[in-house]
């Protein structure tokens, strides 16, 4: 069974960088099937797509938040990080990791969920 | 970006009743449109892939259709379990974008 683990700090303080990691475990990380996505929920909102990495280290950001996103790989591991520059209160939201499948094209498998706040 | 519009943007209904939910694409997605079903606290979980593929282990009650700029989910008997936040997005084109959500909530 697979399974997608969020884990990071709760606080970032404004202008600092947020980072998570993504676990996974089940042993489907480094197939070629599947993309491996960040998404965030801000409270009570609706979702928005962040970005993904493939196994490989390629990746693909939301151009709404291209300047400020870094998704990182280690497959050695079987996990995959997002980092997030210069956070403000807009940043505050519940981050999920989630997998893709690549054809077709949904997410099949998520994190719990991680809640961020930015605050000072 | 592909916009997708849901509506109604909440429900109330009652156990046993027929819910439809409908989302509008900006633009064309062929069949590139996927449900989810989130409960409060919850990650979202997938019902519906391709427009009408059923995922497995999901409720035969649950249905999707729709081709183009048009979707649409239903649920044949409203159960108990199934209040929640409903959620389209589409897999057509990046950046993949979400609904706003449909909120279905006990009459």
């Amino acid at each position: 069974q697979v399974q997608l683990q969020e884990s990071g700090p709760g606080l970032v303080k404004p202008s600092q960088t947020l980072s998570l990691a993504c676990t996974v475990s089940g042993g489907s990380f480094s197939s070629g099937d599947y993309y491996w996505s960040w998404i965030r929920q801000p409270p009570g909102k609706g979702l928005e797509w962040i970005g993904y990495t493939y196994y490989s280290g390629s990746t693909y950001y939301n151009p709404s938040l291209k300047s400020r996103v870094t998704i990182s790989v280690d497959a050695s591991r079987a996990q995959f990080s997002l980092n997030l520059t210069s956070v403000t209160a807009a940043d505050t939201a519940v981050y999920f990791c989630a997998r893709q499948t690549a054809t077709p094209l949904y997410f099949d498998y998520w994190g719990q969920g991680a809640l961020v706040t930015v605050s000072s | 970006d592909i916009q997708l519009t849901q509506s109604p943007s909440s429900l109330s209904a009652s156990v046993g009743d027929r819910v439809t939910i409908t989302c509008r694409a900006s633009e064309t997605l062929s069949s590139y449109l996927n449900w989810y079903q989130q409960k409060l606290g919850r990650a979202p979980k997938l019902l519906i892939y391709a427009a009408s593929k059923l995922q497995s282990g999901v409720p035969a009650r649950f249905s999707g259709s729709g081709y183009g700029t048009d979707f649409t989910l239903t649920i044949s008997s409203l159960q108990p379990e199934d209040f929640a936040t409903y959620y389209c997005q589409q897999s057509f084109s990046t950046p993949w974008t979400f609904g706003l959500g449909t909120k279905v909530e006990i009459k």
